[in-house]
């Protein structure tokens, strides 16, 4: 199975702040990476797919960047409705795995 | 508008069944590869299970943690995905999403939209 390794697993950000979020996959998985955010008691909502295209809606705020095995989300200024746990997922291979996640909180 | 709407869910004792139902609307059903995942109470996310669509035979794939215990089924005449579960767990207990998958230019599939999600809880 490939693991999924996300970095930090909390941060605390303030408002227009740029944060940035690691995941690294225990083999390569070319560009088969998404992320996803989720906020308390809501269902996940996928944000980026291939590891750096954008999901029909997204604000171009969030932005993906990697390729085989390290990858980086970055929110470019943070905002009040960013506050929420992030998570990376590989579909290059069965089974599909998903980082730990990375709480993003108000400094 | 796309739309996944999860039911089924609730309250079973360990070694029983449940079958959760995704009820989907606003785009062609039968094109898409179809996809649970599961998130039990304070936890991360975890794939349960996926099936193809007709032009790749209904395949279906499965988590080690529930291959034997689960299985993913459509109809496709009525716009809706399965999930059957039998011997049940304690640690089955999560919330259980149903995901709409779309083929990426590499020609695998990547999660697109989700569903609300059912929570089942296995307890007796």
């Amino acid at each position: 199975d490939i693991q999924m390794t996300q970095s930090p697993s909390s941060l605390s950000a303030s408002v227009g702040d740029r944060v940035t979020i690691t995941c690294r996959a225990s083999q390569g998985i070319s560009s088969s990476l998404a992320w996803f955010q989720q906020k308390p008691g809501k269902a996940p909502k996928s944000l980026i797919y291939a590891a750096s295209s954008l999901q029909s809606g997204v604000p171009s705020k969030f932005s993906g960047s990697g390729s085989g095995t390290d990858f980086t989300l970055t929110i470019s200024s943070l905002q009040p409705e960013d506050f929420a746990t992030y998570y990376c997922q590989q579909y290059k291979s069965y089974p599909l795995t998903f980082g730990g996640g990375t709480k993003v909180e108000i400094k | 508008e796309v739309q996944l709407v999860e039911s089924g869910g609730g309250l079973v004792q360990p070694g029983g069944s449940l079958r959760l139902s995704c009820a989907a609307s606003g785009f062609t059903f039968s094109e898409h590869y179809m996809d649970w995942v599961r998130q039990a109470p304070g936890k991360g996310l975890e794939w349960v299970g996926r099936t193809r669509n007709k032009a790749n035979s209904y395949t279906t794939e499965y988590a080690a943690s529930v291959k034997g215990r689960f299985t993913i089924s459509r109809d496709d005449s009525k716009n809706s995905l399965y999930l059957q579960m039998d011997s049940l767990k304690t640690e089955d207990t999560a919330v259980y999403y149903c995901i709409r998958s779309t083929r990426s230019p590499y020609s695998n599939y990547y999660f697109e939209y989700w569903g609300q999600g059912t929570l089942v809880t296995v307890s007796s």
